[in-house]
Order: C-alpha cells, then sequence, then structure tokens
C-alpha cells in the first residue's frame, strides 16, 4: 500500500510568490492534515480536511490556505510568502476524522525555502 | 488547550544502554497521547499511543511507553538502545478544538544520540 506522497519535496521560491502543495493520502483515508514544522516553533497545526470539508484550523494569517478534492488529495496554498514561511510543511492522512483514531500517517514532507 | 511538554532537548546514550524519553501532559479529562519518531529529511512515523487501558503500551521497534496518571507523564522507553535509533523524536496529545474537532498538538521535540 502506497504511503503518502508529497509534491514537491523541494522548492525555492522568493519573497511575495506564493506556492502550491500537494499532497495524496493513503487509498482509502479520507482525512487529510498540514503541519508546518521549523525549529524555532516545532510542529504547529495548519488545517484538516475531511471529506472535502476543513474541519479545523489552526492559528496561521489568511495567507495559507488548503482544499481537498473528491479523491481526497490535498493542496494547501502560500500566498505573498514571507522569509517565515521557510519550513518544513507535512502532510498526514487518516482513515476517518481525528477523533476516531488519533493516528497519523505522514509524508516525507516538502521543504521551502524562500529568499 | 491540552499541551505537552519535552523536558529534554536532547538525550545522550551508549548503545545497549536502556534508553528514556520524557514527556509530561496536561489535559482536562482522559488523555489521547503518542509517539512519534522523526528520522533526518523524513516525515513523521508513528510508534505508539495510549487510549485506555494498560499503563504500559508496546510499540514499533521494540519501543514501549509507560502512562503515569499520577505523575502526568507518558515517557518513551527501549530496553537496549540502536544506532539506528538515533532521531527525533516526539511525544503528542489529541487537543479538542470545536464541538467534534480535534487535532494533535505536539512537544518540541527530543533529539536522541545513540552513541556507539
Amino acid at each position: 500500500k502506497a504511503g503518502v506522497t508529497q509534491t514537491p519535496r523541494y522548492l525555492i521560491k522568493t519573497r511575495g510568490q506564493q506556492v502550491t502543495l500537494s499532497c495524496s493520502p493513503i487509498s482509502g483515508h479520507r482525512s487529510v492534515s498540514w503541519y508546518q514544522q521549523t525549529p524555532g516553533q516545532g510542529l504547529q497545526f495548519l488545517f484538516e480536511y475531511f471529506s472535502e470539508t476543513q474541519r479545523n484550523k489552526g492559528n496561521f494569517p489568511g495567507r495559507f490556505s488548503g482544499r481537498q478534492f473528491s479523491n481526497s488529495r490535498s493542496e494547501m496554498n502560500v500566498s505573498t510568502l514571507e522569509l517565515g514561511d521557510s519550513a518544513l510543511y507535512l502532510c498526514a492522512s487518516s482513515p476517518a476524522a481525528l477523533p476516531n483514531t488519533g493516528e497519523l500517517f505522514f509524508g516525507e514532507g516538502s521543504r521551502l525555502t524562500v529568499l | 488547550a491540552q499541551s505537552v511538554a519535552q523536558p529534554e532537548d536532547q538525550v545522550n546514550v551508549a548503545e545497549g544502554n536502556p534508553l528514556t524519553v520524557k514527556c509530561t501532559y496536561s489535559v482536562s479529562g482522559n488523555p489521547y497521547l503518542f509517539w512519534y519518531v522523526q528520522y533526518p529529511n523524513r516525515g513523521l512515523q508513528f510508534l505508539l499511543k495510549y487510549i485506555t487501558g494498560d499503563n504500559l503500551v508496546k510499540g514499533s521497534y521494540g519501543f514501549e511507553a509507560e502512562f503515569n496518571k499520577s505523575q502526568t507523564s507518558f515517557h518513551l522507553k527501549k530496553p537496549s538502545a540502536l544506532v539506528s535509533d538515533s532521531a527525533l523524536y516526539f511525544c503528542a496529545v489529541r487537543d479538542k478544538t470545536g464541538a467534534g474537532s480535534y487535532q494533535l498538538t505536539f512537544g518540541k521535540g527530543t533529539k536522541l544520540s545513540v552513541i556507539p
């Protein structure tokens, strides 16, 4: 069974640009969560999607957005990039909404560098 | 909000010795606790979880964790450390964020180095 796939794995952008990251969950998983990982802040929750609906949103500005498609694939978008957005963005999937399992299956992440 | 704390940024242990990575929690109600491991340039991998039941939880790769309600701790342990166990370890708690909505809140992480 294929794991969680994130693309691209690495990317470099400049301030002011926007970026779109993609996540394909494990087949059959309907919940997709996104986390930002930085050395200073650790792992911070961005949002969770379940059946194409955003169920949770973390404390991030509106420049961070996401969506989920009918096949459970998810994308996140960051507009007007800032230097502080440089991070590893991790996607995680689970079979159902978080209350049912709590266990997440993570992809290898997309490492974004903003210059 | 629920939270977890990992008091040690780094733990060093000799290969073959037992290892412990500490985690304490602050929750209202019954805690749902997790341990994840992250190898360099990789995503997080689930190790084990405590929902209810036995206080000693066994997980992947020979790891186990002891849930202690009186000390509000959930320490990760392994009887004999391997060099390949060197990685970043995260403790996490399920956190309710709204009606029927939850997320995982992670600790800052502990870097484990196993010395040959």
